[in-house]
């Protein structure tokens, strides 16, 4: 069974663009959470997505956003990059609960110039 | 707020060694929790998932503990080896949200 896969891996951007990042989860796993992870914060929840739907948000700010498509594939988008936001993002596929097992992808590392 | 908190934050052992990870919680209301290995640069690799009803779950050298009521959890790893060197991270659920991580403990196996 193929794992997560992320899309992609890595990722150079300067302060202002944007940037959407892509995770495919497991076959048959129909929920995708993203947590971002930095040095100083650790890994931090973002949000939630079960069938095309978001079901939890992080506290993060409205730049960041996702969406979830009928094959469950999700994207998570940021605009208007800041310094900050570089970090690994990664995310976590499940059956269905969050309190089933998630198993994770490898990660995009995004670096903001 | 569930706080998780993961002692030591840094073991280095040599090889052959047993050892002990620590993870404590402050919300005993916990769905599961989840043991996690992270490599350098890399995303997070399943261990154990431990449910709130169980005490214990074993995975090969791998024996991960559970005491909600405590608010603890403790990963012991026999005969470590120079292949076990990552960073270990526990994680709960508490009610139907997101995982709450701890800081991790960076375990380094020398040869």
């Amino acid at each position: 069974k193929a794992g997560v896969t992320q899309t992609p891996r890595y990722l150079i951007k300067t302060r202002g663009q944007q940037v959407t990042l892509s995770c495919s989860p497991i076959s048959g796993h129909r929920s995708v959470s993203w947590y971002q992870q930095t040095p100083g914060q650790g890994l931090q929840f973002l949000f939630e997505y079960f069938s095309e739907t978001q079901r939890n948000k992080g506290n993060f700010p409205g730049r960041f956003s996702g969406r979830q498509f009928s094959n469950s594939r999700s994207e998570m988008n940021v605009s208007t990059l800041e310094l900050g936001d570089s970090a690994l993002y990664l995310c976590a596929s499940y059956l269905a609960e969050a309190y089933n097992e998630q198993f994770f992808g490898p990660g995009t590392r995004l670096t903001v110039l | 707020k569930q706080e998780v908190t993961q002692i030591p934050a840094a073991l280095s052992v040599p090889e052959g060694e047993n050892l002990v990870l620590n993870c404590s919680f402050t919300d005993s209301a916990i769905y599961n929790l989840q043991w996690f290995r992270q490599d350098p640069g890399k995303g997070l690799t399943s261990l154990l998932l431990i449910q709130s009803s169980q005490r214990e779950q074993t995975s090969g050298r791998l024996n991960a503990s559970l005491d909600k009521s405590s608010g603890r959890s403790t990963l012991y790893i026999a005969a470590s080896q120079p292949g076990d060197s990552a960073t270990y991270l526990c994680a709960v659920i508490t009610g139907r949200r997101a995982l709450t991580f701890g800081s991790g403990t960076r375990l380094q196996v020398q040869p």
